[in-house]
């Protein structure tokens, strides 16, 4: 069982477009919802984080939105350039624990 | 420029053989995680540890895979036998896990198993 779904399965966007990834969730022990970036034949790196607590955060042009009442986040590219080209995957932690459940990941592609 | 580091990063067997996957994770760090990466199946937890000793070993099958920590600089997957249905990525994370809201995980990058 999925424990975050996420959606589309694959994106593609213009360059200086805006690119939207959608995670959601349904257990309400999840605390921590972080985004991870990976390029081919490489390991997934951090891209942003968030907590319950807030609704948004932003680092440069990735943002990330969160519902808590919807059981829903999302990832927000703004001017989405082609090296943000890769597979994105959102992920959610149960408090008290250290591991993350992954969604099954988004390919973006920007095209110029 | 602290980063995790697998060996070997491409491995070809063939199935019955047993295949050993090795991590060191960056120095300090006192979690270590074990995922396997398909495509049908996207990112599975495998095994996890802190400081060394198994916190979560449940997504692993039991009758082959075997995850231990011999060192703090050393984390190693074996399987035994293995099978076509191994194939498949594995990547090994760590992170520092401290009384504070830290849980970033620092991924390698992988081993490409393909057992034939």
């Amino acid at each position: 069982q999925q424990q975050v779904k996420q959606s589309p399965q694959s994106l593609i966007v213009q360059k200086g477009g805006i690119s939207i990834i959608n995670c959601a969730y349904e257990n309400t022990a999840f605390d921590y919802f972080p985004w991870y970036q990976q390029f081919p034949g490489k390991g997934p790196a951090l891209l942003i984080a968030i907590r319950p607590d807030v609704s948004e955060k932003k680092e440069g042009r990735f943002t990330i939105s969160f519902n808590k009442s919807a059981k829903q986040f999302s990832l927000h590219i703004m001017d989405s350039q082609p090296g943000d080209s890769a597979t994105y995957f959102c992920a959610a932690k149960k408090t008290g624990a250290n591991n993350l459940f992954f969604g099954t990941g988004t390919r973006l592609t920007v095209i110029p | 420029d602290a980063r995790v580091t697998q060996t070997p990063r491409h491995k070809v067997t063939e199935m019955g053989q047993e295949v050993t996957m090795r991590c060191q994770p960056i120095l300090g760090h006192n979690t270590v995680f074990w995922y396997r990466q398909t495509m049908m199946q996207g990112l599975e937890l495998l095994a996890y540890f802190r400081n060394r000793a198994p916190l979560d070993d449940s997504g692993m099958p039991k009758d082959r895979f075997s995850a231990e920590m011999p060192d703090a600089t050393l984390a190693t997957l074996k399987i035994q036998p293995s099978e076509p249905r191994d194939s498949a990525v594995y990547f090994c994370a760590s992170g520092l896990r401290t009384s504070g809201f830290s849980y970033e995980q620092y991924f390698g990058p992988g081993t490409r198993l393909t057992v034939t």
